[in-house]
């Protein structure tokens, strides 16, 4: 079965600590992304990475990080120094070219207590 | 920069049609796009326009007008799993070509 794994679902991190949230692919496509979600809010494109060994920051890229050593894998991590890192997040990917085609995970569910 | 409006929610009855409105602004525009999610789920993809005028993929319907900044989707013959958010999305050269998600519609079908 193609598609791209999150996980956890749900993931809880006491504040100050640094959490990574894993993606993973098997659908051979070049391009991922990050997302965030906040409750009844649109999606915000936090990182994306168009090429293995690759990634251009989003619109709110502070206090994340991100690595693309292989084409399946696409980690984020949530630093302490992300102000509200709680939310929704989803991870993504599309086929070289084609953005609009992108294939959302399951997300995970980050809260910071 | 862009900006992306749509109305925060939106209620219709089952069997009905109901018409979820997106305007937008931006530069170097190179499509539109609307996406479904469910509560707590991941968006599937619905439609894309890039050119003016209407596209229709069975229940769904979705027109774009460049000129006026204007799209919707349009839903027939709703049903109760339709009660979701709808997110509308614009592409834009001038944002390499990524897409920047409006806030989302909430649509309640009620019986």
């Amino acid at each position: 079965d193609g598609g791209i794994t999150q996980s956890p679902k749900y993931l809880f991190r006491k504040e100050g600590q640094n959490v990574t949230l894993s993606c993973e692919q098997n659908l051979n496509h070049d391009a991922m992304y990050w997302y965030r979600q906040d409750p009844g809010q649109g999606l915000r494109l936090i990182y994306y990475s168009q090429i293995v060994n690759d990634f251009q920051k989003g619109d709110i890229a502070e206090g994340y990080s991100v690595s693309r050593e292989k084409k399946e894998s696409f980690p984020l991590t949530v630093t302490s120094a992300q102000k509200n890192p709680t939310a929704f997040y989803l991870c993504a990917s599309s086929p070289s070219g084609r953005t609009y085609e992108q294939y959302f995970g399951p997300g995970t569910r980050l809260t910071v207590t | 920069g862009q900006n992306i409006d749509q109305p925060t929610e939106m209620t219709a009855t089952e069997g009905a049609i109901v018409q979820i409105n997106c305007t937008y602004q931006t530069s170097g525009f190179n499509g539109l796009f609307w996406y479904q999610q469910h509560a707590g789920e991941a968006p599937t993809f619905l439609s894309y326009n890039v050119l003016d005028g209407l596209e229709e993929k069975g229940r769904f319907s979705s027109f774009l007008s460049r000129s006026k900044g204007y799209s919707y989707l349009l839903l027939k013959e709703l049903q109760m799993k339709d009660s979701a958010s709808y997110l509308c999305a614009v592409r834009s050269y001038n944002a390499g070509n990524m897409l920047t998600f409006g806030g989302g519609t909430r649509l309640m079908v009620k019986p």
